[in-house]
């Protein structure tokens, strides 16, 4: 059964600085896997997805890579701003005729002025 | 930009009642999705839907659960006898295909509180 971890579980960093958010799983084979952004009350903001075939996706000041491997992925944040305090969740989806995704209980950040 | 609407935002009820939620997915979407979050905890997948039948569901989603697209934009979540247990946020999704290659679009999510 995939497990899906999330280190750390919370975050407090000043503005400006950059980060690494860690996701790990314990079953490589999957078929893909996503971030997204949870704001309090709210649901799921899409982030970046990650086909297994790819090794890494960026969007703007995010990026995000893939070890299937190591099962391994990190969300890179660069200058970090007040507006990115949210809980960050991966999911991954695993290969093989189901496609039920699996999510890690996240990673609370906390980006203060 | 499209977005993925839900209603009600809250809904209280009290044990043993159905609740429906309700959902409207992004127009052009095909697949729909319902997940739940238990406050605290993770998101914890509960079914997914397609062409008017059941494509997947996990095992939270037993016999008091059931979904249907009653018109061609809503898609809705019965719970026929909620439980306590059943309090949670639920969230719908949309996706313009399935095979989990593309993105999920959420909704906001409705939060259910079973007393």
């Amino acid at each position: 059964k995939q497990e899906v971890t999330q280190i750390p579980a919370a975050l407090s960093v000043p503005e400006g600085e950059n980060l690494v958010l860690n996701c790990s799983f314990t079953d490589s084979a999957i078929y893909n896997l996503q971030w997204f952004r949870q704001d309090p009350g709210k649901g799921l903001t899409s982030l970046l997805l990650i086909q297994s075939s790819q090794r890494e996706q960026t969007s703007g000041r995010l990026n995000a890579s893939l070890d299937k491997s190591s099962g391994r992925s990190t969300l890179y944040i660069a200058a970090s701003q007040p507006g990115d305090s949210a809980t960050y969740l991966c999911a991954v989806r695993a290969s093989g005729g189901s496609y039920i995704p699996t999510f890690g209980r996240g990673t609370s950040l906390i980006v203060h002025p | 930009e499209p977005e993925v609407t839900q209603t009600p935002s809250h809904q209280v009820t009290q044990m043993g009642q159905e609740v429906i939620l309700r959902c409207v997915p992004i127009s052009n979407h095909l697949y729909f999705y319902w997940y739940r979050q238990i406050l605290g905890q993770k998101v914890e997948f509960l079914v997914s839907f397609y062409n008017n039948e059941i494509s997947e569901k996990s095992e939270i989603f037993d016999d008091q659960f059931s979904v249907e697209r009653p018109d061609g934009s809503n898609f809705t979540l019965k719970i026929r006898s909620t439980k306590l247990e059943d309090s949670a946020m639920y969230f719908c999704a949309s996706s313009p295909m399935g095979t989990g290659r593309n993105e999920q679009f959420f909704g906001p999510g409705t939060r259910l509180t079973v007393l």
